[in-house]
């Protein structure tokens, strides 16, 4: 138990769905962070926010959509998406963003886009 | 670019040693994650290292050469539960966290 916490598990949908991931931390941090994790490749950020506030998106197409209304909580809102989206999505805090802090991770989404 | 190279997957035996190599190139150095993960799970934080040397902690050491730009983790007296993904990042110049693909450990009785 990391203190991150993310739901569903599992998800399947199709690419007309829409659907969203939910993420919640109860470590008190101030960073949120999105993460893609497909097999055999390196953890891809997609959004970074600090203080409920944006401040990095990887050049994420535009059927993700980040949402954070507080400093605990983290949306993912999906829409039309492909099936190479298909993949892990998880979701980390740290203390701050732009420092040498450790990540602590929930323990993911594996989406499945058919 | 920016690049983090770990072995794909490496198979050691139940009670033995091993050493998982990560070498960086990366526009600056602020310091250097492991993380494990096992399958399906979150990844979780094993180590930092931001100077040379060994850091050691039970049977998981870290090492860091900055001039050289490498890493190892070396795991003592393996056990099953060590079967995992073993993910080393490296920090920026801009504090950004740069992530290798993984070493998959596979540890055999």
């Amino acid at each position: 138990e990391t203190g991150v916490t993310q739901t569903p598990r599992h998800l399947v949908m199709g690419m007309t769905n829409k659907k969203s991931l939910k993420c919640e931390q109860h470590l008190g941090h101030n960073a949120m962070y999105w993460y893609k994790q497909s097999a055999k490749k390196p953890l891809e950020l997609m959004f970074v926010y600090n203080f409920k506030e944006q401040t990095e998106n990887n050049s994420v197409p535009s059927r993700f959509s980040p949402e954070c209304p507080n400093s605990s909580h983290l949306f993912l809102h999906l829409h039309t998406l492909q099936p190479e989206d298909s993949a892990l999505y998880l979701c980390a805090s740290s203390q701050d963003y732009g420092q040498n802090n450790e990540q602590f991770f929930g323990p993911g989404t594996r989406l499945t886009v058919l | 670019g920016q690049n983090i190279d770990q072995p794909t997957e490496m198979t050691a035996t139940e009670g033995a040693i091993v050493q998982i190599n990560c070498t960086y190139q990366t526009s600056g150095f602020n310091g250097l994650f492991w993380y494990q993960q096992h399958a399906g799970e979150a990844p979780t934080f094993l180590s930092y290292n931001v100077l040379d040397g060994l850091e050691e902690k039970g049977r998981f050491s870290s090492f860091l050469s900055r001039s050289k730009g490498y890493s190892y983790l070396l795991l003592k007296e393996l056990q099953m539960k060590d079967s995992a993904s073993y993910l080393c990042a490296v920090i920026d110049s801009n504090y950004q966290l740069i992530w290798g693909a993984g070493t998959k450990l596979i540890i055999k009785p």
